[in-house]
């Protein structure tokens, strides 16, 4: 079967450091994205990874190990507007364009 | 901002009713998809298009259709809606390259009583 596991809530200091974690079983591999969700709003697009290694984007950063099944969300200097859901997805062997999601990581930020 | 649009925002049905839901997109991207949201599930997918005329069914496709006869516009048909059918709908677009990343729709909050 196909299985993308997060942590369901995580809570954090602002201006700290915080690591969101996404393992993944799929029929296959082709890159995992992540995306930033706030309460009542669209998900909007962060990262994309598709080669091993870490891909760096302003505070935020993406890792991935495809033979570890395993990606992570770096955040850090956080804020209070860094509050949201992320939701990691993979493209899985069967489709270049299709994703699965998994359930998503609601990280509260506190003062 | 990618260009998509989504109608209604918000609706109420009763069921048993038919009710459909459009999203148009600006981008003249190929591929369109249509997703709902739960609690607890995440974004799962309904019915996805890879161009006009040109549809497959997702993970959740039973009790919806979807048809696309233009590239602009992709409409999800709720045929007789149910409770079960209760949710957050979103449109999401992708285009025919590079990570084909999707773009999302500001999403339906559909209410089926």
């Amino acid at each position: 079967g196909q299985n993308i596991d997060q942590p369901t809530e995580m809570t954090a200091t602002e201006g700290a450091i915080v690591q969101i974690n996404c393992t993944y079983q799929t029929s296959g591999f082709n890159g995992l994205f992540w995306y930033q969700q706030h309460a009542g709003e669209a998900p909007t697009f962060l990262s994309y990874n598709v080669l091993d290694g870490l891909e760096e984007k302003g505070r935020f950063s993406s890792f991935l190990s495809r033979s570890k099944g395993y990606s992570y969300l770096l955040l850090k200097e956080l804020q209070m507007k860094d509050s949201a859901s992320y939701l990691c997805a993979v493209k899985n062997g069967d489709s270049s364009y299709k994703l699965i999601f998994g359930s998503g990581t609601r990280l509260l930020v506190r003062p | 901002d990618a260009g998509i649009t989504q109608s209604p925002r918000h609706k109420v049905t009763e069921t048993g009713t038919p009710v459909t839901l459009r999203c148009h997109q600006t981008e003249n991207h190929r591929y369109m998809y249509w997703y709902r949201q739960d609690p607890g599930h995440g974004l799962r997918l309904i019915h996805y298009s890879y161009g006009v005329k040109d549809t497959d069914k997702g993970e959740v496709s039973d009790g919806y259709s979807v048809s696309r006869s233009k590239t602009e516009d992709f409409l999800l048909t709720l045929e007789s809606a149910t409770s079960s059918q209760t949710s957050v709908y979103f449109c999401a677009i992708s285009g025919s390259s590079g990570s084909y990343e999707q773009y999302f729709g500001p999403g339906t909050r559909l209410t089926v009583t």
